[in-house]
């Protein structure tokens, strides 16, 4: 069974970081690329990032381009989130996402989610 | 890139069939075939209804269907049950290496 778990959530203050960190199970990661994407407080979805299987190709929305950072590492079976310079508009629940076999565009197996609150 | 646009919510009754629909422009819907459907119940993580505007992932009943035409993507989900009362998104590949999401759509099962 897939499965994909996020952690590293919490409370942080505007300008600092968090790190997240999604462990998966139940496939083959280092055959797949894969994706963050949040959701803040009763909105709507929002891509984040994506990063291919073995981090040759890695794409950011402007909305993090300069301050979030995607990486991974295959032996570990682990997907990071690197996240500086936090605004009080990153507060959200940040999903991690396998991408599809057809398209990185597409997410087809997700995490439960952790909740990142920035606030002071 | 703006958001595409959705219907804030939608609705139906029991064996009934919607339609949702997700605008956007000729650089991202209109541009590519690449519109993908995710259904969300509360509390819980997206679902991957549609791909590739119109085909059904293994195991996603033959009850939901997309189409495109021009500039506007539609999900129609037909026989309307009480467990499709969801959220839904529309998402496409927006050219760039980028990725557009909908408002999404509240879809209530009368």
């Amino acid at each position: 069974e897939v499965q994909l778990v996020e952690s590293g959530g919490g409370l942080a203050q505007p300008g600092g970081s968090l790190r997240l960190s999604c462990a998966v199970s139940g496939f083959t990661f280092s055959n797949y690329g894969m994706n963050w994407v949040r959701q803040a407080p009763g909105k709507g979805l929002e891509w984040l990032s994506y990063i291919a299987y073995s981090s040759g190709s890695i794409y950011y929305a402007d909305s993090v381009k300069g301050r979030f950072t995607i990486s991974r590492d295959n032996a570990k079976n682990s997907l990071f989130l690197q996240m500086n310079s936090l605004r009080d508009e990153d507060t959200a629940v940040y999903y991690c996402a396998r991408r599809y076999n057809t398209g990185w565009f597409y997410f087809d197996h997700w995490g439960q989610g952790t909740l990142v609150t920035v606030s002071s | 890139q703006s958001a595409l646009t959705q219907p804030p919510s939608a609705s139906g009754s029991p064996g009934q069939s919607v339609t949702i629909s997700c605008t956007g422009t000729s650089s991202d819907v209109g541009g590519y075939n690449y519109v993908s459907w995710y259904q969300q119940h509360p509390g819980k993580a997206p679902k991957l209804m549609i791909y590739e505007v119109s085909t059904r992932p293994s195991g996603v009943p033959d009850r939901f269907s997309g189409s495109k035409s021009g500039n506007t993507a539609s999900l129609t989900v037909s026989g309307l049950q009480a467990e499709d009362e969801a959220d839904y998104y529309c998402c496409s590949y927006g050219g760039s290496s980028n990725v557009l999401f909908g408002g999404g759509t509240k879809l209530t099962v009368l």
